[in-house]
């Protein structure tokens, strides 16, 4: 089964510097999605940035990259230039493409990123 | 406008009294599912659906119940809601298993349920 680890509860940055959220998973199967996801305030849900995992480059878009380390089942959100609206809490989650849990996306538990001015 | 739509977005409700959280997608997506989120749990699973009439059970499904009858909709049933299933509650939709694993999964808004 999945499991998604994000160790970091809660994490602050000065506006402008780049932050790293982490996050690591668990899974057997050799294909599978890893996603990021941002949830302001608001609550709504807001896709940031997707890896596969035979994609041999990192995944990037905008300020937003996937540092993806596939050995070590990592894959760590960078953001760069912090700005006060990604103030958020931040998801970790991942998709099996194969075998019987297709469609069993599993999140990790968040992690509340806080941009200081 | 593509989007997610659920109703009710806030309920209150006491135990036992059935309650039917409804969901439709305007984006002919296959996939569909339905997520619970908690203080310090994250997003749960509770049943997700590749397509009309396939539905099978994510993480937490005790508890409820879904049906797939059109491409659409996909409510969440709640037969005798307890206190322990107050949840902020989401569904949301993809284009099949591509769209999943591309991670274009569009959320709805959330719905906000308190059990008494």
């Amino acid at each position: 089964a999945q499991k998604i680890t994000q160790t970091q509860p809660g994490m602050f940055v000065q506006e402008k510097e780049a932050v790293t959220l982490d996050c690591t998973y668990d899974t057997s199967d050799q294909s599978y999605g890893l996603f990021w996801y941002k949830q302001p305030s608001s609550g709504e849900m807001i896709f940031l940035i997707y890896q596969g995992s035979y994609d041999e480059q990192n995944a990037t878009e905008g300020r937003y990259s996937l540092n993806f380390q596939k050995a070590r089942k990592s894959a760590n959100l960078v953001i760069s230039a912090s700005q006060l609206g990604d103030s958020a809490m931040y998801f970790c989650a991942a998709a099996e493409a194969d075998g019987g849990s297709q469609g069993n996306l599993i999140f990790g538990k968040g992690t509340k990123l806080s941009v200081k001015p | 406008e593509a989007q997610v739509t659920q109703n009710p977005r806030y309920l209150i409700t006491v135990t036992g009294k059935k309650l039917t959280v409804t969901c439709s997608q305007n984006m002919n997506h296959e996939y569909m599912s339905w997520y619970r989120q908690d203080p310090g749990l994250g997003l749960r699973q509770i049943y997700y659906s590749m397509n009309v009439e396939v539905t099978d059970k994510g993480d937490v499904p005790e508890g409820y119940k879904v049906s797939r009858k059109e491409k659409r909709n996909f409510p969440l049933i709640l037969e005798s809601p307890s206190p322990n299933q107050t949840s902020l509650y989401f569904c949301a939709s993809s284009n099949g298993l591509a769209g999943l694993s591309t991670g274009e999964l569009f959320f709805g808004e959330g719905s906000r349920l308190t059990v008494l």
